[in-house]
């Protein structure tokens, strides 16, 4: 059974703080890594991917992924009340989807003005 | 392009009825997927289509469970007969390279 597992929260931060946001995941044939971003009663809208060891920035975003560890993280900086949100964790084998794409409990993130 | 479609947004029945709820794709996305979400369980892939054709159906949790895309444009997931556990939001999704587009949900209730 693929797993993939975040602390649920809810993680606190102040306004212009970094929100760290982690997720593990069980299978070392994972290919892709995926994180979205889902508001109280919305559906799961995607922020960021990323495949590769490293880290990958987007605007206030970085996403860190560590293939060894199998660890995958996203950092928000300069973090906003607009992004209080549930953070979902999604990971899958190779580039298709399928019984092999999972998601993460999500985590839940309040940012405090 | 108005995104994911789903109707209907909320659905309240009684355990035994039959359930039908519906998508419409983003245009010229070749995937389609269907999801549930609920607090125990998080979100699950129960079923996805590849231009049209199901691929995957091993999320399906029962027999009473099933879904069908007659076209690139319609898709719909039908529970026969609905039980209270079935009681959950239901998301559809198409997939743009490697993107997937949420729609709104459906909110059912089985009562």
């Amino acid at each position: 059974q693929k797993e993939v597992e975040q602390n649920s929260g809810p993680l606190s931060v102040p306004e212009g703080a970094i929100a760290s946001l982690n997720c593990t995941y069980s299978d070392r044939g994972s290919q892709s890594f995926f994180w979205y971003r889902q508001y109280s009663g919305k559906s799961p809208e995607l922020i960021m991917s990323i495949y590769s060891n490293g880290d990958k920035e987007d605007g206030r975003f970085t996403a860190q992924l560590n293939k060894a560890s199998q660890y995958v993280s996203l950092l928000i900086r300069d973090s906003q009340p607009s992004d209080s949100a549930t953070y979902l964790c999604a990971v899958n084998e190779g580039d298709n989807y399928g019984q092999n794409f999972v998601f993460g409990p999500g985590t839940r993130l309040s940012v405090l003005p | 392009d108005a995104g994911v479609i789903q109707s209907p947004r909320h659905e309240v029945t009684e355990m035994g009825q039959e359930v039908t709820l519906r998508c419409k794709p983003i245009s010229g996305h070749d995937y389609l997927f269907w999801y549930r979400q609920t607090m125990m369980r998080g979100l699950e892939l129960l079923i996805y289509f590849n231009n049209n054709v199901p691929i995957d159906d091993s999320g399906m949790p029962e027999d009473r469970f099933s879904a069908k895309m007659p076209n690139a444009s319609f898709s719909t997931l039908k529970i026969q007969p609905s039980e209270p556990r079935d009681s959950a939001v239901y998301f559809c999704a198409s997939r743009w390279r490697d993107e997937q587009f949420f729609g709104p949900g459906t909110r059912l209730t089985v009562l």
